[in-house]
């Protein structure tokens, strides 16, 4: 059974620019969460889908959307770069049987702004 | 307010020294815990689920435990290879979705 798959792997923005991170779930995961880490905050939750509705958002600017499609497969977009959004962005699907089921988590979007 | 804090920060070890590591936890109705190993530059990787007091599970040098304030994360006699950082999380108690994380113990065993 297939993993979680983030892509792209990495990315180079400039500051300013606006960036799209895809993320594929497991197989028959309808619920797609998305996180930012970095060394100082750890992870940090930025919001959540199921089946295609947002059901929750974390504490993060209106910079930061996302969005998930009719294959469960999710987007995040973040618009007008800053030097602090520079983190691995990660990407967890979850059974549907409810969060007590735990998360897996793709390898992430090294995403660098410069 | 929901809350894990995991102890220590980093934890040096040699080659076959065991130890244990702390996730205590703060949270209305535990629907439960989860560990994860993380490598530098690669998502989690899931571990164990622990669902309630006095349960345990293993995994090759691995054990976590589950009381009702924390988990333990046992390591014994470990390998270079188990050096990573591991996390702990518990589901938030909004009815979603949504994962609380710790900000993880270091591990680094030396051979």
């Amino acid at each position: 059974k297939a993993g979680v798959t983030q892509t792209p792997r990495y990315l180079i923005k400039t500051r300013g620019q606006q960036v799209t991170l895809s993320c594929s779930p497991i197989s028959g995961h309808r619920s797609v969460s998305w996180y930012q880490q970095t060394p100082g905050q750890g992870l940090q939750f930025l919001f959540e889908y199921f089946s295609e509705t947002q059901r929750n958002k974390g504490n993060f600017p209106g910079r930061f959307s996302g969005r998930q499609f009719s294959n469960s497969r999710s987007e995040m977009n973040v618009s007008t770069l800053e030097l602090g959004d520079s983190a691995l962005y990660l990407c967890a699907s979850s059974l549907d049987t409810g969060p007590g089921g735990g998360a897996f988590f793709g390898q992430g979007t090294r995403l660098t702004v410069v | 307010e929901d809350q894990v804090t995991q102890s220590p920060e980093a934890l040096r070890l040699q080659e076959g020294e065991s130890s244990s590591l702390n996730c205590s936890y703060t949270v209305s109705g535990l629907r439960g815990l989860f560990w994860y190993r993380q490598d530098p530059g690669k998502g989690p990787e899931f571990l164990f689920t622990l669902y309630s007091a006095g349960e345990e599970k293993e995994k090759e040098r691995l054990k976590a435990t589950l009381t009702k304030k924390e988990s333990f994360l046992h390591i014994t006699a470990p390998k270079p290879e188990d050096s990573a950082t591991y996390l702990c999380a518990v589901p938030a108690t909004s009815g979603t979705y949504k994962y609380i994380f710790g900000t993880g113990t270091r591990l680094k065993v030396l051979a």
